[in-house]
Order: structure tokens, then sequence, then C-alpha cells
């Protein structure tokens, strides 16, 4: 089965600093790699996902990065504030044939500080 | 528009115990998903539902089961409950058949003393 591995898992910066985020996968024909974030106490929120045909995808300050070639895909945040402070989880899932079913990572703790 | 709800919020079983979990989709989302977060351990599958029926199921014991109900809403059963059962339960519902998007609901502390 799929297996995804995700580094770092905890991440402190600076408010303003850069933060990423990279995950590994091992099946290759997963297609689908979703960003969730999860704030203490509350349920995982998708924030970003792409899928295999697409390298890259931007979303205001939230990024993502395909290389399919080398089965990883990175979440980039430019311009941290306080409010990104949450455990971020990668997946990775084949969406064929009505079986999707996602891989998670074990999750990144991101600290931003003032 | 509603999102997906859970109940009970906390449930505090003893060993042995059965434990039932429910889940109410999005209203006009057909699949349920349903996880298991362990402190450490990220997200765990569990069981899909879908259109009423048993999909797919990852890597846990039979003990685990579910069902969806006409409505789409589902119910998670745990029996003869273990102490490493202890876990967040965290339920998706997404759009159609294997939809890519998952929207979760807040969770069921599940407490196994």
């Amino acid at each position: 089965g799929e297996n995804v591995e995700q580094h770092p898992s905890t991440l402190s910066v600076q408010e303003g600093d850069s933060a990423v985020i990279k995950c590994t996968y091992s099946d290759s024909a997963s297609n689908y790699f979703p960003w969730y974030k999860q704030e203490l106490g509350k349920r995982p929120q998708l924030i970003i996902d792409i899928r295999s045909n697409v390298g890259e995808k931007k979303d205001q300050r939230i990024a993502v990065t395909l290389n399919k070639t080398a089965k990883h895909f990175s979440l980039h945040i430019t311009e941290t504030q306080p409010e990104d402070s949450a455990v971020y989880f990668c997946a990775a899932s084949i969406g064929t044939g009505g079986s999707y079913i996602p891989t998670f990572g074990r999750g990144t703790s991101l600290i931003v500080h003032p | 528009e509603a999102g997906v709800t859970q109940s009970p919020t906390h449930l505090i079983k003893t060993r042995g115990q059965q434990a039932t979990l429910r889940c109410s989709p999005i209203s006009g989302h057909t699949s349920v998903y349903w996880y298991q977060q362990a402190l450490g351990l990220g997200l765990q599958f569990l069981l899909w539902y879908d259109e009423g029926e048993e999909r797919n199921r990852g890597n846990f014991p039979p003990r685990f089961s579910g069902r969806q109900f006409p409505n789409y809403s589902s119910e998670l059963n745990v029996n003869a409950l273990e102490l490493e059962d202890s876990a967040l339960y965290l339920c998706a519902s997404s759009l159609f058949s294997g939809g890519y998007e998952q929207y979760f609901g807040p969770g069921t502390r599940l407490t196994v003393t």
C-alpha cells in the first residue's frame, strides 16, 4: 500500500519567515495530494490540493509543488503569521475506480513566533 | 450550509465495552469516511461508506464496523474496546463516490479506561 513520510515533525519560525513542509510517497499511482490544517482542538481543514497533472498550485500565501518523478510534494507558506500555527497534514491518494483512500503523513506542528 | 456533525463529543468507556459513534455528512454528500487520530500517528483510514455500502476499509480488526443509513448518515461501532482504541475519531464526507475533497467533522474523543 501507499506510504507517506512527512518532514519535519516540528517547525518553528519567526513571523514573516517562510515555512516549507515536505512529503514523500511510495505509490506512483497516487494522483491526488491534499494538505490539511488542524488547529488545536479543531477539525482538519483542506487548505490546498494538487493533482498529478499539475506541478505547482498557489493560493495567496500558500503553494504546493509536486515532483512526480521523485515522488515528493511540498507545502510552502510565505510571510507566516501567528494564526498559521497549527498541525499540517499531507496526504496521497489514488482516485480511480471509485476507490479513493488517502494515506496521511504524521503531521508537522508549525509554530510561528510573533 | 451546515458542516459535518458528529456525536457525542466525548465518550468514556471501559475495556471490553462497545462504543457507537455517529456522523451526519454535509447535505448532498453521499460518501462518508471514518478515521482514527491517535496521538502522534496522524490520521489512519478506518472505513469508507457510499450509497449505503461499505466500499473499503483500512487495516483495522473486524471489531471496528459501521454502517450508512438511507439519509447518508453513518455510525461507527467498536466492539470489545481495548485501551489502545483511545483516540479522536473523525468523520469526513465528500460530494460523491471517490470525491477528492473531504470535509471533516469535529470528531468524537473516545477514552477507554
